[in-house]
């Protein structure tokens, strides 16, 4: 499977704990992103990368939240002592870098990591 | 600010029966629109997007900038249609801006036979 896999897929964590995702993208694709999505929502934005550049960050990120790529290919996603708040699925997708055409950046998503904060 | 906003949760329409599922966005910029959707036990994919033009699975979306909408319409819904739906829009991409992706709540539809 050459998708983009997320790692892992389930966490269940006491509060105060901190836990990390991991996200490897499609092997040629430069831009990484991070959402959250909660029941009943769309996925909101985190953060996302071009390359080993984070490019924007969300203003409503906790500073508990730290996304790095550090050699450009893999990501991951920390949250450091976790709240109940923080309980959702936390998705990434990856595009292609986008050759100027406006609206081909296809965003091609992983199947998640639920987390759940008890 | 941008913002994305699908006004129904659920739309339930019997097989055949034309549906139409509603997006509307604010933004001042020049916008770039998306439909995204995910089946039971998939992965979020690519519907379509307003650049395109195009017709997929039967389904077709045109971008009204008068109305600021980028309604999802097909004639006649098919079972397998049955999905979740998110409407999602772009900023027009400047250098090493815009890129990221504002979704919408979503809209669950559901094809009875």
């Amino acid at each position: 499977d050459t998708g983009v896999s997320q790692n892992p897929r389930h966490k269940i964590t006491k509060r105060g704990q901190n836990v990390t995702f991991r996200c490897d993208p499609i092997s040629e694709h430069n831009r990484l992103y991070w959402y959250r999505q909660t029941l009943g929502q769309g996925p909101e934005f985190l953060t996302y990368f071009q390359n080993e550049a984070q490019l924007e960050k969300s203003r409503l990120l906790s500073d508990r939240f730290s996304a790095e790529r550090p050699k450009g290919s893999f990501s991951t996603l920390e949250i450091q002592r976790t709240e109940q708040g923080d309980s959702a699925m936390y998705l990434c997708a990856s595009s292609p870098l986008q050759t100027g055409i406006p609206g081909t950046g296809e965003l091609f998503f992983g199947e998640g990591s639920r987390l759940t904060v008890l | 600010a941008q913002r994305v906003t699908q006004p129904e949760k659920l739309l339930s329409v019997f097989k055949g029966a034309p549906v139409e599922l509603k997006c509307n966005y604010s933004y001042s910029g020049s916008p770039e629109l998306f439909w995204y959707v995910q089946y039971s036990r998939q992965r979020l994919q690519l519907l379509l997007r307003h650049i395109s033009r195009e017709s997929i699975k039967g389904f077709t979306a045109d971008l009204n900038k008068g109305e600021t909408s980028f309604h999802l319409k097909k004639p006649f819904a098919q079972e397998e249609d049955s999905a979740m739906y998110y409407c999602a829009l772009r900023a027009k991409m400047i250098y090493n801006q815009g890129g990221k992706l504002i979704f919408g709540q979503g809209t669950e539809l559901s094809v009875k036979p």
